[in-house]
């Protein structure tokens, strides 16, 4: 059954720490993996990752993908209270995406 | 451009009655997603249209939910009858085109459906 899990669920930090969010997925024909910003209204994509080992960056966030260990993480670096939301990554196969639960990040003054 | 257009932006509506959501996808896309996120339940997939034709409809929760596309301008998810459990902001999305491996979505503001 294809799977896709984030974590932590929640984290909190303080403005200017660097964190690290996690996903792990086991979908079967996986061609890509999307990652999504959603705070209080619409998701909004921040990056797509087809191939592995290739870092994409934009700004103070950085993501990339490891195939072979069916995983990808997602840094922000310098944090600021304009990047609590809830970020959503979702593995997809040509048929469908499939979206994780969400990782909640709250970055306090 | 406009992006995804859907309405309603919010619906009120007592158990029983007809839901009708609205959306309109970015001109030129060929792949129209439904989703539906609750604080339970996160955010689920319901269905997928490809050149206007349904997909995959896995997600469709039951014989109550059914969604149209009759043109590449235009698609309708209708719950009928509703119930509570229902309530829910269900998103619309399309894509350019989804076969190709390297396109992503874009998602409208979402209708915030509450049934009494």
């Amino acid at each position: 059954e294809d799977k896709v899990v984030q974590s932590p669920l929640s984290l909190v930090v303080h403005e200017g720490d660097t964190v690290t969010l996690n996903c792990s997925y086991e979908v079967t024909n996986f061609r890509s993996l999307l990652w999504y910003k959603q705070e209080k209204k619409a998701p909004t994509f921040l990056f797509m990752l087809t191939s592995s080992g290739i870092e994409k960056k934009s700004g103070r966030l950085s993501s990339i993908l490891d195939k072979k260990e069916l995983f990808s993480i997602l840094n922000i670096t310098a944090t600021q209270t304009g990047d609590s939301a809830v970020y959503l990554c979702a593995p997809y196969n040509f048929n469908k995406f499939y979206f994780g639960s969400g990782t909640k990040l709250n970055v306090k003054p | 451009d406009a992006g995804v257009i859907q309405s309603p932006r919010h619906e009120v509506t007592e158990m029983g009655q007809e839901v009708t959501l609205r959306c309109k996808p970015i001109s030129g896309h060929n792949s129209l997603f439904w989703y539906r996120q609750t604080m339970m339940r996160g955010l689920e997939l319901l269905i997928y249209f490809n050149n206007n034709v349904p997909i995959d409809d896995s997600g469709m929760p039951e014989d109550r939910f059914s969604a149209k596309m009759p043109n590449a301008s235009f698609s309708t998810l209708k719950i009928q009858p509703s119930e509570p459990r229902d309530s829910a902001v269900y998103f619309c999305a399309s894509s350019p085109q989804l076969t190709s491996g390297t396109d992503t979505q874009y998602f409208g503001p979402g209708t915030r459906l509450t049934v009494l």
